[in-house]
């Protein structure tokens, strides 16, 4: 069965130190992978997608995820933290056969310190 | 205007009261989803549809039903609403031609409360 495991419930860093949150997934057959964040009071924005070729990612807002097929892991990362980061992130994994069913993570709330 | 619309914005209701919580798209996508949030669980798949004629349960659609009015409008409803059914409602859409690829967008949410 899919399933997607976010092992860090909270986290806090400083503004600008770097920021890497943790994402292994369980899919039977090549994952659709996604980072999805979630700023207070607002639905969820998507901050990069994997489908295939190169294993790093570049998304929106100065972040980046790298698939690790050895690992089963989808880290998302970002060299420098903005106040403006703080939101809960969650991963996610597309169903191929079940028509675009997302199985998400349990998710990770990021505390940003000045 | 917002690509994905939901309504109401928040509700408080009384335990045994049907409720109804509407979504509407202006993006053209065949595919509506419904979710809830609960702190420490992430999201789950309540319903999802593909088209008007095809809707399909997910993970926990127990105590819920949904109608796909049209391709841009998709309802939840609570026939007999509970305490433990207290979450925040997203409803979700997709275009149709990916199999798995392609991103889903969602709306601002519901908080439904019930008492």
């Amino acid at each position: 069965a899919q399933s997607v495991t976010q092992p860090d419930i909270h986290i806090t860093v400083s503004e600008g130190a770097s920021l890497e949150l943790r994402c292994n997934y369980s899919y039977g057959a090549t994952p659709y992978l996604f980072w999805y964040v979630q700023s207070p009071g607002q639905g969820l924005q998507l901050l990069l997608k994997y489908f295939s070729g190169d294993t790093l990612v570049q998304g929106i807002k100065g972040f980046e995820a790298e698939f690790k097929r050895s690992q089963s892991s989808f880290n998302l990362r970002k060299p420098s933290v903005h106040w403006s980061d703080a939101a809960e992130y969650f991963c996610a994994v597309g169903a191929v056969n079940t028509g675009n069913q997302f199985y998400f993570g349990t998710g990770t709330s990021l505390t940003v310190i000045p | 205007d917002a690509d994905v619309t939901q309504t109401p914005r928040n509700r408080i209701t009384k335990t045994g009261k049907r409720i109804m919580l509407e979504c509407s798209q202006t993006k053209g996508h065949d595919r509506m989803y419904w979710y809830r949030q609960d702190p420490g669980l992430g999201l789950r798949l309540i319903y999802y549809s593909f088209d008007v004629k095809d809707i399909n349960k997910g993970e926990i659609s127990d105590g819920y039903s949904v109608s796909r009015q049209a391709q841009a409008k998709f309802s939840l409803s609570l026939e007999s609403a509970i305490p433990n059914q207290t979450a925040l409602y997203f409803c979700a859409t997709s275009d149709l031609g990916g199999s798995g690829r392609d991103e889903q967008f969602f709306g601002p949410g519901t908080r439904l409360t019930v008492l």
